[in-house]
């Protein structure tokens, strides 16, 4: 078991261009969440999907954000049209459905940086 | 809106002191209880949970009870290690839902 795994760790880009961000759960997790951190909050949730379905988006995650993932496996967030309000710490995490409590495992997360 | 109000940082203590963060929650029916510890340059780590009133987590030699009366979830540690020095968060979950209401978080300083 290595963790979640998050790509890159580190990204610095110009504003407008697009990026992507990848996660990779514990393979036995059927749950996968995408939460954004900035300088001084706690996470906020983006969304969420299990296994491959999307089940909910936060109204933080506006029309340049798109999360994918296929076959239930890693994930992708993809921000288009980067803006300087973008930069923030995104953060990967999953869990595994069962009977109590929804514990999830973090990522060390993927930081952007909008210029 | 279920919420999680956690006492501001920074928090420096000398080693061996005793530790408290407050946290208190607002949520509808009856959330799990969680708080987690962010060292630098990783990712957020379960340190413990509780899924309903009265119960108590540990680990590490820290500890935090579910006191619904006073919708509390404070940590605790009796004597603090230069190591404990990370950023904790209290988070909320409420059943039915799958995603967590995190705190603000709290930077915790050790001396030696």
């Amino acid at each position: 078991d290595t963790g979640v795994s998050q790509n890159p760790r580190h990204k610095i880009t110009k504003r407008g261009q697009n990026v992507t961000f990848r996660c990779d759960p514990i393979s036995e997790h059927n749950r996968l969440y995408w939460y954004r951190q900035t300088l001084g909050q706690g996470p906020e949730f983006l969304t969420y999907f299990q296994n491959e379905a999307q089940l909910e988006k936060s109204r933080l995650l506006s029309d340049r954000f798109s999360a994918e993932r296929p076959k239930g496996s890693f994930s992708t967030l993809e921000i288009q049209r980067t803006e300087q309000g973008d930069s923030a710490m995104y953060l990967c995490a999953s869990s595994l459905q069962d009977t109590g409590a929804n514990v999830l495992t973090f990522g060390a997360g993927s930081r952007l940086t909008v210029l | 809106g279920n919420s999680v109000t956690q006492m501001e940082g920074p928090v420096t203590l000398s080693e061996e002191a005793f530790l408290t963060i407050n946290c208190t929650y607002t949520a509808t029916g009856y959330p799990s209880l969680f708080w987690y510890v962010q060292y630098p340059g990783e990712g957020l780590q379960l340190l413990l949970k509780a899924t309903k009133a009265d119960d108590k987590g540990s680990n590490k030699g820290f500890e935090a009870t579910y006191r619904k009366e006073t919708t509390s979830f404070h940590l605790e540690k009796g004597s603090v290690q230069v190591s404990d020095s990370a950023v904790y968060f209290c988070a909320l979950s409420t059943s039915g839902t799958y995603k967590y209401i995190f705190g603000t978080g709290t930077r915790l300083k050790v001396l030696a």
